[in-house]
């Protein structure tokens, strides 16, 4: 089982460049979400889906966009990468948007921006 | 949502049983206590939860007490690859985002 699957696992960035973060998850679960985690922080919620068609923000949502096309993919936009969005980025999946809490994390995608 | 206090680090011999406490005495009756992991450069990984009554997987176990204020994990022959840190976490059942709270969790190194 793949399970959730995030690429590339490492990526350097120069300031204003833009990217896109892959997560793709295998499990048909309906929500999925992004976090990031700074050193010696917690991971917090950039933005989630609870379906295709329906994304919202989280508790850190500037400086990134999301869309939900498909069930299986959950793709996370830069759009003018900052020295600040530097992090490690992990994206997150469950069945469903209710029921017990039990997420399923990809292995993270670690971002430097110059 | 509750706010979770755990200790910052714990050191466990090999082989023996690792007690990780958490401290939730604001937890409300229709939340639940999770518990998740992070190994060092991976994502979290879920372990376990409970509302109330003490649950068991093939894991680890959780303790909950009676008046639901606080919990253990515990982590039954620990090895050395359940060095880790160690997240507390509650939320209701039911919860706008499915957002989990991350807070400073404990870090544990089990030693030989």
């Amino acid at each position: 089982n793949a399970g959730v699957t995030q690429t590339p696992k490492f990526q350097v960035l120069k300031t204003g460049q833009s990217m896109t973060l892959q997560c793709a998850q295998d499990m048909n679960h309906e929500y999925m979400s992004w976090y990031r985690q700074d050193p010696g922080m917690g991971l917090r919620l950039i933005h989630y889906s609870v379906g295709a068609g329906i994304t919202d923000q989280g508790e850190v949502p500037n400086g990134y966009n999301v869309s939900r096309s498909t069930t299986e993919d959950f793709p996370l936009r830069l759009l003018s990468a900052a020295p600040s969005q530097t992090s490690v980025y992990f994206c997150a999946s469950k069945p469903t948007s209710g029921g017990a809490n039990i997420q399923y994390f990809g292995a993270g995608t670690r971002l430097s921006v110059l | 949502d509750a706010k979770t206090t755990q200790p910052p680090s714990m050191d466990c011999a090999e082989g023996r049983a690792a007690n990780l406490p958490c401290n939730h005495s604001t937890i409300s009756g229709n939340e639940y206590v999770y518990w998740y992991r992070q190994i060092h450069s991976q994502g979290p990984q879920y372990i376990i939860h409970g509302l109330k009554n003490n649950e068991t997987n093939e894991m680890a176990s959780l303790i909950i007490t009676e008046d639901r204020k606080s919990s253990t994990l515990i982590l039954p022959h620990a090895t050395l690859r359940d060095t880790a840190v160690y997240y507390c976490i509650v939320r209701a059942l039911y919860n706008q985002g499915g957002k989990l709270i991350f807070g400073q969790g404990t870090e544990l190194s089990v030693k030989p």
